[in-house]
């Protein structure tokens, strides 16, 4: 059975300040692994998908890395905005997408 | 092109009623997956269709829970009866049915409240 582990539950950073967020999984046999951003009250925005053959993917100031033999990936957020508070969550997907608990990022002004 | 599109976006019922979940994926897409949110959980799966076939539905919590897709596209999700540990958010999602590496859409989610 696929778990995924986000580390940490939550983390307050001020304004500017570069970041990494930590997905584990147990099963490295994925397709593929998606990092969402959820806004309180809101659905899930996808971020960063990446394939099970691929190393990173980049979008604007997010970069998302893959290793699958260790069952890892990082979410690295250059120059953090107050805009990016929310809850980021990574999801593998194997037979279906399994989620993580997330992380609750703060940005403090 | 719209994109995954649920309703209503919140539901507020007593205990013992029936409440129905509506999705609409986008145009084309064979696959469409449930998953909840109970709260302070992770987002658990529900249930996977594709077209108008269960193909997994390994995580419907019980039989209160009844899923459809008629003729493969919106689908809806029967609560009945509601008790209150039913609450939380209930998204909806799909793909294409192109291979499974690819991206899954969510919708905004419908948040229950059962009280």
């Amino acid at each position: 059975k696929q778990e995924v582990t986000q580390i940490p539950a939550a983390l307050s950073v001020p304004e500017g300040e570069n970041l990494v967020l930590n997905c584990s999984f147990t099963d490295s046999a994925i397709y593929n692994l998606q990092w969402f951003r959820q806004d309180p009250g809101k659905g899930l925005t996808s971020l960063l998908l990446i394939q099970s053959s691929q190393r990173e993917q980049t979008s604007g100031r997010l970069n998302a890395s893959l290793d699958k033999s260790s069952g890892r990936s990082t979410l690295y957020i250059a120059a953090s905005q107050p805009g990016d508070s929310a809850t980021y969550l990574c999801a593998v997907l194997n037979e279906k997408l399994t989620f993580g608990t997330g992380t609750r990022l703060t940005i403090i002004p | 092109e719209a994109g995954v599109t649920q309703f209503p976006s919140h539901s507020v019922i007593e205990k013992g009623q029936t409440v129905t979940l509506r999705c609409d994926p986008i145009s084309g897409h064979d696959n469409l997956y449930w998953y909840r949110r109970v709260m302070g959980k992770e987002i658990k799966f529900l249930l996977h269709f594709v077209k108008e076939s269960k193909q997994d539905e390994s995580g419907m919590p019980n039989n209160r829970f009844l899923a459809e897709r008629t003729g493969g596209t919106y689908s809806t999700l029967k609560v009945q009866p509601a008790e209150l540990e039913d609450s939380g958010v209930y998204f909806c999602a799909s793909s294409p049915l192109t291979g499974l590496d690819t991206e899954a859409f969510f919708g905004q989610g419908t948040r229950l409240t059962v009280v």
